[in-house]
């Protein structure tokens, strides 16, 4: 139990271009989402709290513009990196709590990588 | 606000030799859990830890909390190979209403293991 599914696991994209991340809890309901992005041999660094059914709550130095998040669903939430640049490159993951265990269950993250 | 600080970045263990990776807070934690990342992989939840000076053991795994509940520590014994990975502590992760709030994660120790 506890499962999040996160697609895709790997996109290239050109710069300039949209690039949309889903995250799914398959076994249970998430009213929040976390998006984390991580850089190579670095930690885990929170970009927004994905709540459902109203705005996201983004973390200080994100750009909401650029990093749209929609949580429509108690079972979906998406992150689109808009008009994506080659610093945009990085791993971003998704993270859920199922209320009923211990900690956060994440999602296979995608390898975004910008050319 | 809450700062978590791991110590040490990187751990370069003869396998079966043991090791220790320690997690402090400059506030009291409500909580601590510890995540492992494998290689290229995603953070899987170990444990959490609520209570003062609480000890919990996973196999070979040893996780600690300290009693003033401001610092943790993963012991590892007799590491193997599949031992891995980059090891997170987090915390902590806060109720309201319904959701849990956001992880504050540590730096991470990255473990490489040598045959």
């Amino acid at each position: 139990g506890a499962v999040v599914s996160q697609h895709p696991s790997r996109v290239i994209c050109k710069s300039g271009t949209s690039v949309k991340i889903e995250c799914r809890s398959l076994d249970f309901q998430a009213t929040t989402m976390f998006w984390y992005r991580q850089f190579p041999k670095q930690s885990l660094m929170l970009m927004a709290t994905s709540n459902e059914g109203s705005k996201a709550t983004y973390e200080q130095g994100v750009e909401k513009d650029k990093f749209l998040i929609n949580h429509a669903s108690l079972t979906l939430s998406t992150l689109t990196v808009t008009s994506a640049h080659p610093e945009d490159s990085s791993f971003y993951i998704c993270s859920a709590r199922n209320p009923g265990r211990d900690g956060y269950t994440f999602g296979s993250g995608t390898r975004l990588t910008v050319v | 606000g809450q700062q978590v600080m791991q110590i040490p970045q990187y751990q370069h263990v003869q396998e079966g030799e043991d090791f220790t990776t320690y997690c402090n807070s400059s506030t009291t934690l409500s909580n601590i859990q510890w995540y492992k990342q494998r290689p290229g992989g995603h953070p899987v939840f170990l444990i959490q830890l609520v209570k003062s000076g609480e000890v919990k053991k996973q196999k070979r795994l040893t996780f600690q909390f300290g009693e003033a509940k401001k610092n943790s520590s993963l012991h590892i014994t007799a590491t193997q190979t599949t031992d891995v990975g980059t090891y997170f502590c987090a915390g902590p992760g806060y109720k309201t209403t319904d959701s849990w709030g956001k992880l504050q994660f540590g730096a991470g120790t990255q473990v490489v293991v040598t045959p």
